[in-house]
């Protein structure tokens, strides 16, 4: 059974930096083709991917954002570590990660999400 | 902006037949992707419910119902979602998804059963 949580601050003022780490279990990004992606909904909105990082620790990231992310992996710890630098308020969201499955492009299954707000 | 096109609201009354559209903009021809579907309820996170590339190649999440099925209509340039058999819990937003090097998502649907 694959699991994955999000941990970080629920909190963080603007012009920060956000660190978020998601610990995974029931599947090693040592495999090949698999990755682990991050996704973040602000509240009563749509989704929006940010960035992925695959086994072979290849990254993509999303173009309106690469500025300010960075993902990367502890295989020996079964986390991934994402960050977005210079928060404000527009990126209180809720962050996901997600296991990418080998088989194709979906995400199956995501995490419970942790709500971060940008707030003075 | 999402960049996939997804009516915000739709609505069908139980028993009956939703057919959510996903439509690709311009430069994206549906006919190369599989497009792919969530589903969310609120406070929880999506869950995947399938695929679609063609009639020969689909596929379903693991205990996703047959009631789900995935199509697409080429003329439109749109990937479609239908549920048969409304339930009330079926209600829900729905989002769709394809890769393209990147992940593009759809601005989602949401789904009152009526």
């Amino acid at each position: 059974q694959i699991t994955l949580k999000e941990s970080g601050p629920t909190l963080v003022r603007p012009t920060q930096t956000l660190t978020l780490t998601c610990t995974f279990s029931g599947f090693s990004l040592s495999t090949d083709r698999v990755a682990v992606g991050w996704i973040r909904q602000p509240p009563g909105k749509a989704l929006e991917w940010l960035a992925l990082i695959y086994w072979d620790d290849d990254k993509r990231y999303s173009p309106s954002l690469k500025s300010r992310l960075t993902i990367t992996k502890d295989t020996s710890k079964n986390q991934v570590v994402f960050t977005m630098t210079h928060m404000d308020p527009v990126d209180t969201a809720t962050y996901y990660c997600a296991h990418r499955v080998r088989s194709g492009a979906w995400f199956d299954p995501w995490g419970q999400g942790t709500l971060v707000t940008v707030s003075s | 902006q999402p960049v996939l096109l997804q009516p915000p609201s739709s609505s069908a009354s139980p028993g009956e037949s939703a057919r959510l559209t996903c439509t690709l903009p311009r430069g994206f021809s549906v006919t190369g992707y599989n497009v792919y579907w969530y589903q969310q309820k609120p406070g929880s996170p999506p869950k995947y419910l399938l695929y679609y590339f063609s009639d020969s190649d689909k596929g379903r999440g693991s205990g996703v119902p047959s009631r789900f099925s995935g199509s697409k209509d080429t003329s439109l340039n749109t990937g479609i979602l239908l549920i048969s058999g409304l339930q009330s819990e079926d209600e829900a937003d729905y989002y769709c998804q394809i890769w393209t090097n990147i992940v593009l998502f759809g601005g989602g649907t949401r789904l009152t059963v009526l």
